[in-house]
């Protein structure tokens, strides 16, 4: 079946450097590639996404790359702010199912 | 205004019981969902509903059941609670059905069954 492995966390950072938050996914065919972003007391929200392979998603700084040959769609930022504190998860949507499969999530902490 | 919103925030209660979920969309959006959130936090589809229809059924026991009153609303009803209920259950929308469609969450209901 399909399935979404994250990096564990918690990840704790200084404001300014430089983020990657681990995905990697099993799938048949050609999934569907996303990262949901939860803030503190709030619902997830969607952060970006990827539907077919090489295509990168981005969103207020963040990007991922959808890469089949290693199924993999790594999160990156640059320079993290306080402000993206948070927990991320990676989902995979399949056409055969009309829903999407979460990762565990990976709770991001940025320090002053 | 809150775009999905669910009700309670917090739910405590004794094993037995049977408790409700409520959840509200105002976005106009088709399509419903209940995930439910484990102790290893992954999320997973319980539900869906698309315009009152119920389309994913989850390998749920039957003690689980929702209801869709209007596409606006999504209640998730729980009989004789048991302990492995415990969860963080989050109501979903989307715009219609497709994996592709943007989720939007509501801020969860934190039960805690003791």
């Amino acid at each position: 079946g399909n399935s979404v492995t994250q990096m564990e966390g918690p990840v704790t950072l200084s404001e300014e450097a430089f983020l990657t938050i681990n995905c990697t996914y099993t799938a048949t065919g050609y999934p569907s590639l996303f990262w949901y972003v939860q803030y503190p007391g709030e619902g997830l929200q969607l952060l970006l996404k990827a539907t077919k392979a090489d295509d990168k998603g981005s969103n207020k700084g963040f990007e991922a790359t959808y890469r089949k040959e290693t199924t993999s769609f790594h999160l990156e930022k640059g320079s993290v702010q306080v402000s993206d504190s948070a927990v991320y998860f990676c989902a995979l949507g399949h056409t055969g199912r009309r829903a999407l499969t979460f990762g565990s999530g990976t709770r991001l902490q940025v320090q002053p | 205004d809150t775009a999905v919103s669910q009700t309670p925030k917090y739910l405590v209660t004794q094993m037995g019981n049977d408790k409700s979920i409520k959840c509200e969309q105002n976005l106009g959006h088709d399509t419903m969902y209940w995930y439910k959130q484990d102790s290893k936090k992954f999320l997973k589809i319980m539900f869906s509903y698309n315009n009152k229809e119920l389309i994913i059924n989850e390998t749920v026991p039957n003690r689980f059941s929702p209801k869709s009153p209007d596409k606006a609303h999504l209640n998730l009803h729980i009989n004789s609670l048991e302990l492995g209920d415990s969860a963080v259950y989050f109501c979903a929308s989307s715009l219609r059905t497709g994996v592709n469609e943007k989720l939007f969450f509501g801020s969860g209901t934190q039960l805690s069954v003791l």
